[in-house]
């Protein structure tokens, strides 16, 4: 797995964008970028990944610097209810993720 | 859909007790993950299954056995309980044969050793 760094926490008012940043920059070609959360010990949720190009579904969209060396999740609307640890993960194979310690995001009503 | 269940939600048990975690996913996933978080940290990996008949260790896999039933099921079984397993466990699958599918996990497993 890439190493990546993300900041221990951030706040956020609710309806506002969350932007949340991870460095990722020695991910390799091929290896993709995952983005997970994990509300109050619940299991971890998938929310959205991708190799080079942005993408978007119905939870958030994800920007992928063209060097690829790090990233951002953005929440477009935030809620009370997206206050959870966010991870972006980049693993290198099928063996396993490496959950690190993640964004603590707190939006703030 | 029920994605991945685990059972039981929570357990209680002795020092040198034994008991088995079971799982299972109706999603038709090749691979299985179990991993554990405790307190204040991220999941670390106990075992996995790439595909059914097969298993690997992960990064904590000292004190636990696996065991990959069949394609839906991986049970996780301590033998001998000691209060260093006290941990939430998750279970999670994926269509790891390709090589961009994300893993989903179940609600966890809440065990405490006493």
């Amino acid at each position: 797995d890439a190493k990546t760094t993300q900041p221990t926490s951030m706040d956020c008012a609710e309806g506002r964008a969350a932007n949340l940043p991870c460095n990722h920059s020695t991910i390799s070609g091929n290896e993709y970028v995952y983005w997970y959360r994990q509300i109050h010990s619940q299991g971890p949720q998938y929310i959205i990944h991708g190799l080079k190009n942005n993408e978007t579904n119905e939870m958030a969209s994800l920007i992928i610097t063209e060097d690829r060396k790090s990233s951002t999740l953005i929440l477009p609307h935030a809620t009370l209810r997206d206050t959870a640890v966010y991870y972006c993960i980049a693993p290198g194979g099928a063996d396993g993720l490496t959950f690190g310690k993640g964004t603590h995001l707190i939006i703030q009503p | 859909n029920a994605g991945v269940t685990q059972t039981p939600k929570f357990q209680v048990l002795k020092t040198g007790q034994s008991m088995t975690l079971q799982c299972a996913q109706d999603m038709n996933h090749n691979s299985m993950y179990w991993y554990r978080q405790d307190p204040g940290m991220g999941l670390r990996l106990i075992y996995y299954s790439a595909s059914e008949g097969t298993t690997d260790k992960g990064e904590v896999p000292n004190g636990y056995n696996v065991s990959r039933l069949n394609k839906r099921e991986f049970s996780l079984r301590l033998e001998s309980a000691a209060p260093s397993q006290t941990s939430v466990y998750f279970c999670a699958s994926s269509d790891a044969g390709y090589s961009n599918q994300p893993q989903h996990f179940g609600d966890g497993t809440r065990l405490s050793i006493l």
